[in-house]
């Protein structure tokens, strides 16, 4: 079993919908979480940047911790064609004093005008 | 600002030969990554290296290797290629300075196909 499961798609939407990602994990020592945005043929981006439980919120995008359900979200508001992409959810443990990144599989999101 | 900056961008080798891949950090960034990313796949983490010494490695064999020089750039090594290292390889560039996680800004990549 993988330390991060992610469903790999393609999700597609319609522009202006909601877009909704979630990962799960194993790993009850994670404590950041972090969303990366890549586009084909590029590399990663990160989006959002959260420590432990809770909620953040950056213009459109939503990022969600709960980690009793070892559960995290991604929401995108009001999608756009540029917000197709694949989304790569990543996270690390405290104790990992050198912060290497776990990343799930990436899922392909698909806003169609 | 440049940000990462890596080459090759594309690089075609054959089975056993090796391949030197090379990576400068964002300026102002002293700690390198490098993650392999399989088609389809997320990153894997190879190894990171922190004031000129590998710090830490993830579950890759001794083939894969690195270096960091005094400017902070590295590069990374991969000697008796297989098929499988077929891969982009990805350079991250992060503050080690920094609390918190390690938050990473990637390069491009460098897309290597071994046939």
């Amino acid at each position: 079993q993988k330390e991060v499961e992610q469903d790999p798609g393609p999700l597609s939407v319609p522009e202006g919908a909601i877009v909704s990602l979630n990962c799960t994990y194993s790993n009850s020592a994670f404590q950041y979480f972090m969303w990366y945005r890549q586009y084909s043929r590029k590399g990663p981006e990160l989006l959002m940047y959260t420590y432990s439980s809770g909620n953040k919120e950056d213009g459109r995008f939503t990022a969600q911790v709960d980690k009793s359900s070892k559960y995290i979200s991604l929401f995108i508001r009001d999608s756009q064609p540029s917000d197709s992409a694949t989304y790569l959810c990543a996270m690390s443990a405290i104790t990992d004093s050198w912060g290497k990144l776990q990343f799930g599989a990436g899922t392909q999101v698909v806003v169609t005008p | 600002d440049a940000g990462v900056t890596q080459s090759p961008t594309h690089l075609i080798k054959t089975r056993g030969q090796q391949v030197t891949l090379r990576c400068s950090p964002k300026s102002g960034h002293d700690t390198v990554s490098w993650y392999q990313q399989a088609l389809g796949q997320g990153p894997q983490f190879i190894f990171q290296y922190y004031e000129e010494e590998e710090r830490q490695r993830g579950n890759f064999p001794d083939r894969f290797s690195g270096h960091q020089f005094p400017n902070y750039s590295s590069e990374l090594n991969v000697n008796a290629l297989l098929l499988g290292d077929s891969a982009l390889y990805l350079c991250a560039s992060s503050v080690r300075a920094n609390s918190g996680a390690n938050v990473l800004t990637f390069g491009a990549g460098s897309r290597l196909t071994v046939l």
